[in-house]
């Protein structure tokens, strides 16, 4: 499967507890978006990394979040001391990069937090 | 806001019938993407439509772009029941860097 692939597909963890989710892209895509989705809303935008470098933060990510894409490769989405209101389908998306390039993105990451 | 906004946020129609869905934004877009999103599964890429384009086409599937009146359709023509999903726009504003920008989606329910 040459897609984009998320881990693990599911995570239950208590409120209080650090969760990290891992997103692997397409590969040589350097290209690397994170996107979190509630119920019935649309995916909002959370960072972006052109190769390793993180070149957006949208004021969604708090101080609890933080992400890393170390080799401009795959890259990992922390959060810390996590809350109800975290609980969400977190999606990563990878684009080649270049003009009207397409977006693809993985199964996402669905986080409950009890 | 700069999202794409979704109408109608519901549609439900009988197998074989086809499916319109239109997008509407507020500023300039480099392009403007469609996604389908099963219950509960990520999104799968339909198709790009770039600022410089009025009509696309990818197999059952065909969109539109009115840059003039900041706005999308996406037709799918005899539908099937397989076609229930949400479907969303992704626009990509120029000048606002690099996301993309989703509305809340329209529910397509494909009755067999």
């Amino acid at each position: 499967d040459t897609g984009v692939s998320q881990d693990p597909r599911h995570k239950i963890t208590k409120r209080g507890q650090n969760v990290t989710f891992r997103c692997d892209p397409i590969s040589e895509h350097n290209r690397l978006y994170w996107y979190r989705q509630t119920l019935g809303q649309g995916p909002e935008f959370l960072t972006y990394f052109q190769n390793e470098a993180q070149l957006e933060k949208s004021r969604l990510l708090s101080d609890r979040f933080s992400a890393e894409r170390p080799k401009g490769s795959f890259s990992t989405l922390e959060i810390q001391r996590t809350e109800q209101g975290d609980s969400a389908m977190y999606l990563c998306a990878s684009e080649a990069g270049g003009a009207g390039t397409e977006a693809f993105f993985g199964q996402g990451t669905r986080l409950t937090v009890v | 806001s700069q999202q794409g906004e979704e109408d109608p946020q519901a549609l439900s129609i009988q197998e074989g019938e086809n499916a319109t869905m239109n997008c509407s934004y507020k500023t300039s877009i480099n392009n403007l993407q469609w996604y389908r999103q099963n219950s509960g599964r990520g999104l799968v890429h339909l198709i790009l439509i770039r600022s410089n384009e009025r009509e696309k086409h990818s197999g059952r599937l065909r969109v539109t772009l009115d840059t003039s009146k900041k706005s999308s359709s996406l037709l799918i023509t005899a539908s099937r029941a397989a076609d229930t999903a949400s479907y969303f726009c992704a626009t990509d504003p120029k000048n606002t860097g690099n996301q993309f920008y989703f509305g809340t989606g329209t529910s397509l329910t494909v009755i067999p």
